[in-house]
């Protein structure tokens, strides 16, 4: 089955610097990776996704990056602010009827002001 | 506005007794989930639910049960078998159409007393 592995666990940056965040998976067939923010004591939500035919999506100052090839996708945030610290999830899944998601196992982004 | 809406917030259970946690979504979604988080790591599947009075077993169903006798409502019960119930819970729901995201309430955390 699909294995999501996500990397660095922990990220402290500083306000109005890049954050950076890596997945990869393990099945070529997953074709679907959104991107989730969990705050303190609430469920995820959803921020970004992107499919297996783009290669870049963009919304404001959140991007992600996929390379099929190398199986890997990438959470980009430009000129983080507090409010960006949370949880980051990402998540792979199959495009079909029934998908479920394999989710990684987070990261705790700290933006310091 | 449409989401999902997961009571209690929070819950505490006795020894030896089964505790029922409640999910209903207004998204007319088809598919439902149950997740477990525990601290600092991903989201476990539980179970999952496709369609009304269907569901699986996702990857921890010892000790859990579901039911869905309607489309809106997807109730977990965390029976005494479960040893180790102390954990966050997520429902989530989708559409079940390509490429469409899970949307997640805002969770219940159970803990034992």
């Amino acid at each position: 089955g699909e294995n999501v592995e996500q990397h660095p666990s922990t990220l402290s940056v500083q306000e109005g610097d890049s954050a950076v965040i890596k997945c990869t998976y393990s099945d070529s067939a997953s074709n679907y990776f959104p991107w989730y923010k969990q705050e303190l004591g609430k469920g995820p939500q959803l921020i970004i996704d992107i499919r297996s035919n783009v290669g870049e999506k963009k919304d404001q100052r959140i991007a992600v990056t996929l390379n099929k090839t190398a199986k890997h996708f990438s959470l980009h945030i430009t000129e983080t602010q507090p409010e960006d610290s949370a949880v980051y999830f990402c998540a792979a899944s199959m495009a079909d009827y029934g998908q479920n998601f394999v989710f990684g196992p987070g990261t705790r982004l700290s933006v310091l002001p | 506005d449409g989401g999902i809406t997961q009571s209690p917030k929070y819950l505490f259970r006795k020894e030896g007794q089964n505790v029922t946690l409640s999910c209903e979504q207004n998204l007319n979604h088809d598919a439902m989930y149950w997740y477990r988080q525990d601290p600092g790591q991903g989201l476990r599947l539980i179970y999952y639910s496709q369609i009304v009075n269907d569901f699986q077993k996702g990857d921890i169903a010892e000790g859990y049960s579901v039911s869905r006798e309607k489309k809106e409502s997807f109730p977990l019960t965390v029976t005494s078998a479960q040893k180790n119930p102390t954990a966050f819970y997520l429902c989530a729901s989708r559409r079940e159409v390509s490429n469409q995201p899970q949307h997640f309430g805002d969770g219940t955390r159970l803990s034992i007393l």
